[in-house]
């Protein structure tokens, strides 16, 4: 298995821009997730899919963001108008689906924003 | 709602020395599952190992061994002979059952320092 591919590795951005992040699951995996991890903090849930379909956001998901991945395939993380607060790292991590069991989720290296 | 605690922030040992990660968690499911993943100073999240709830057998792996106790809601982590390498910020995490996305609800993340 090639691993999760997340691109761009790093971003610095000035306050108010737009920024999107794109990953790349393992390419079997149809569950794909989006995390949001701050300095000293474990990751936490923005939202999944199953396939093209998003089925879940958390409250962390405000509405200066949206997550499409329209192909159920590669997936893209926008931000609009960035504050401040916005910046960490956003992991990306894809599992397989269906009743075999919790299938364990893995991640890639993260999309690292930097907001000026 | 769920939740886990690692109450150890950072732990430092000299190489070869034994060190026990904690993890406690919260559930109100009673099917659910136990993670644990390091996270090396490149960022990416590697997944260890997975348990469900209803086996409670203890885990080897090399050096690695968990130890799942539901009675005390604990699923610990012991490294044997610590050396450098695993110098890491190590995650536990929970999903449940019930929640059908089995998204991933992690810990604060233990810091472990082996020093040479």
């Amino acid at each position: 298995d090639t691993g999760v591919s997340q691109d761009p590795r790093h971003k610095i951005t000035k306050r108010g821009q737009n920024v999107t992040f794109r990953c790349d699951p393992i390419s079997e995996h149809n569950r794909l997730y989006w995390y949001r991890q701050t300095l000293g903090q474990g990751p936490e849930f923005l939202t999944y899919f199953q396939n093209e379909a998003q089925l879940e956001k958390s409250r962390l998901l405000s509405d200066r963001f949206s997550a499409e991945r329209p192909k159920g395939s590669f997936s893209t993380l926008e931000i609009q108008r960035t504050e401040q607060g916005d910046s960490a790292m956003y992991l990306c991590a894809s599992s397989r689906g269906g009743d075999s069991g919790n299938q364990p989720q893995h991640f890639g290296d993260g999309t690292r924003l930097s907001i000026l | 709602a769920q939740k886990v605690t690692q109450a150890q922030t950072e732990i430092s040992v000299v190489e070869k020395e034994d060190v026990t990660l904690d993890c406690v968690y919260e559930t109100r499911d009673t099917t659910y599952y136990l993670f644990w993943y390091k996270q090396p100073p490149s960022g990416e999240l590697v997944f260890l190992i997975r348990r469900n709830s209803f086996d409670e057998q203890n885990e080897i792996s090399g050096r690695y061994s968990w130890n799942f106790q539901k009675s005390t809601s604990s699923f610990n982590f012991t490294i044997t002979a610590s050396q450098v390498v695993d110098s890491a910020v190590y995650f536990c995490a929970l999903s449940e059952a019930g929640n059908a996305g089995n998204m991933l609800t992690f810990g604060g993340g233990t810091r472990l320092m082996v020093k040479p």
